[in-house]
C-alpha cells in the first residue's frame, strides 16, 4: 500500500530539548515536503527536498532542520524547540499530479 | 506572489442540500488545482483536482469541483450534503512544472442533520 508514515504521532517536550520527527514514504518519490498547519493559516512549506542531498527552505524554516540522505526518509529536527513551534506536523511527498500526506505529528512544547 | 483564498472560514448546510465550498486563486501560468479534505486527527486526503480539459472535474464522494480561468476560481460542490461530509476543506494550487503546492487557509464544513 502506498503511504507517507510520520513518528511520534504525538509529542510534548519543554523549551531547548532537541527532537527529530522521521517521515518515510514507499512510493520511490524524489519530492517530498514537510508543512505545519495552524488555525486559520493553512499548510505552510517549511522544507522541501527535490531529491537525496538536495534541500531548500519553504516558506517558515526558522527554528527547523531536514536531512534527505535516502529518497524515502526525509526527517524534521527541531534544535532547540520553543513554545512558537506547537503546531500540527505533516510530511508530504509528491507523486505524478498530487501530494501523499502522512498522518501528522502533533507538536505541543512547553 | 503566488496564492490561495478561501474567503469563508465556515459553511453550514443542513443534509440532503447542496454545498459549494469556495476558492480562488492567483498563479501565473496554468495552475494544476487541487481539494484535499482532512477529517479530525487525520492527514489530508485527496479529493480532486484539474489539470486539464473539462472544466467540470469529479472526484470522490460525490465531490465535483468547477474551474472558471476568468474568475480563477475552483470551487468545490456536491450536489447533497451529507453528515458524514462534515470535515475541513483545502483548495491547493500547483504552478505547472513546479512541485511547490499552495494552500488556502481551509474551510470548515458542517454538515447539520
Amino acid at each position: 500500500e502506498a503511504q507517507v508514515t510520520q513518528n511520534p504521532r504525538y509529542l510534548i517536550t519543554v523549551t531547548g530539548k532537541k527532537l527529530t520527527v522521521t517521515c518515510s514514504q514507499n512510493m520511490n518519490h524524489e519530492y517530498m515536503s514537510w508543512y505545519r498547519q495552524d488555525p486559520g493559516l493553512g499548510l505552510r512549506q517549511i522544507y522541501y527536498s527535490m531529491n537525496v542531498e538536495v534541500t531548500d527552505k519553504g516558506d517558515v524554516p526558522e527554528g527547523y532542520k531536514v536531512s534527505r540522505k535516502e529518497k524515502r526518509n526525509f526527517p524534521l529536527i527541531l534544535e532547540s524547540p520553543s513554545p512558537n513551534q506547537t503546531s500540527l506536523y505533516f510530511c508530504a511527498s509528491n507523486g505524478a499530479d498530487t501530494q501523499y500526506f502522512g498522518p501528522g505529528t502533533r507538536l505541543t512544547v512547553l | 506572489a503566488q496564492s490561495v483564498a478561501q474567503p469563508e472560514d465556515q459553511v453550514n448546510v443542513a443534509e440532503g442540500n447542496p454545498l459549494t465550498v469556495k476558492c480562488t486563486y492567483s498563479v501565473s501560468g496554468n495552475p494544476y488545482l487541487f481539494w484535499y479534505v482532512q477529517y479530525p486527527n487525520r492527514g489530508l486526503q485527496f479529493l480532486l483536482k484539474y489539470i486539464t480539459g473539462d472544466n467540470l472535474v469529479k472526484g470522490s464522494y460525490g465531490f465535483e469541483a468547477e474551474f472558471n480561468k476568468s474568475q480563477t476560481s475552483f470551487h468545490l460542490k456536491k450536489p447533497s450534503a451529507l453528515v458524514s461530509d462534515s470535515a475541513l476543506y483545502f483548495c491547493a494550487v500547483r504552478k505547472y512544472n513546479f512541485n511547490k503546492f499552495y494552500f488556502g487557509s481551509g474551510t470548515k464544513l458542517n454538515v447539520k442533520p
